[in-house]
């Protein structure tokens, strides 16, 4: 399979646990998001990279959520002292964007999920 | 931030009959709007999506219209099928999600009565 991939797939953990979640994109796409999708909601945007920088994230991204992409290829994402709120499925997706443009629309092809379940 | 509402939340049509989902946004910068499908336990998958330079693209049985200055698009499925269930967002950015992420609605639950 060469799309997009994610580890693991499902993690259950205790409230108060790290949890760090790995997103490998498409080989050659040199952007990565992240977004979490709650029941019965669309996706929200966390944050975004482009090679290794993390160009934006959303206010949603509180203090104990951190993403790193340290050599532009896969990332993680790893959520310290896990709340129940934080219960939802971590979508990652990524796309091909031209160097020196930011005005290319590309498709975001999106990975199968980490459902988190917070107990 | 950009806010897109997506009606209905639920659509149920009979096989063959054409359904129609909507959406609008309040970001009068965003220039690019794509639809994903999203069946069940299963990642989203674009079907279509538009930018701010044209006003209707179709794909076979798929089209997707965008009024700019109302500030809303549409999605319209014809001869509607059964594998046509699903779960459809409809999303918007600036710059076309290669700098912005998408911001999305909440769905629409199609539901194809045979």
């Amino acid at each position: 399979d060469t799309g997009v991939s994610q580890d693991p797939r499902h993690k259950i953990t205790k409230r108060g646990q790290n949890v760090t979640f790995r997103c490998d994109p498409i080989s050659e796409h040199n952007r990565l998001y992240w977004y979490r999708q709650t029941l019965g909601q669309g996706p929200e945007f966390l944050t975004y990279f482009q090679n290794e920088a993390q160009l934006e994230k959303s206010r949603l991204l509180s203090d104990r959520f951190s993403a790193e992409r340290p050599k532009g290829s896969f990332s993680t994402l790893e959520i310290q002292r896990t709340e129940q709120g934080d219960s939802a499925m971590y979508l990652c997706a990524s796309t091909l964007g031209l160097a020196g443009s930011t005005l290319t629309n590309n498709e975001q092809f999106f990975g199968p999920g980490t459902r988190l379940t917070v107990l | 931030g950009e806010n897109v509402e997506q009606h209905p939340s639920t659509l149920s049509v009979q096989e063959g009959d054409s359904a129609v989902i909507k959406c609008t946004y309040s970001d009068s910068a965003s220039n690019y709007f794509p639809w994903y499908k999203q069946e069940l336990g299963k990642r989203p998958q674009l079907i279509i999506d538009i930018r701010s330079n044209v006003g209707e693209k179709k794909d076979q049985r798929i089209a997707v219209t965008l009024n700019k200055t109302a500030k809303h698009f549409s999605l319209h499925i014809t001869e509607t099928q059964p594998e046509d269930s699903a779960v459809y967002f409809c999303a918007a950015s600036k710059t076309g999600g290669g700098a912005d992420g998408l911001t999305f609605g909440k769905g629409t639950h199609l539901i194809i009565q045979p």
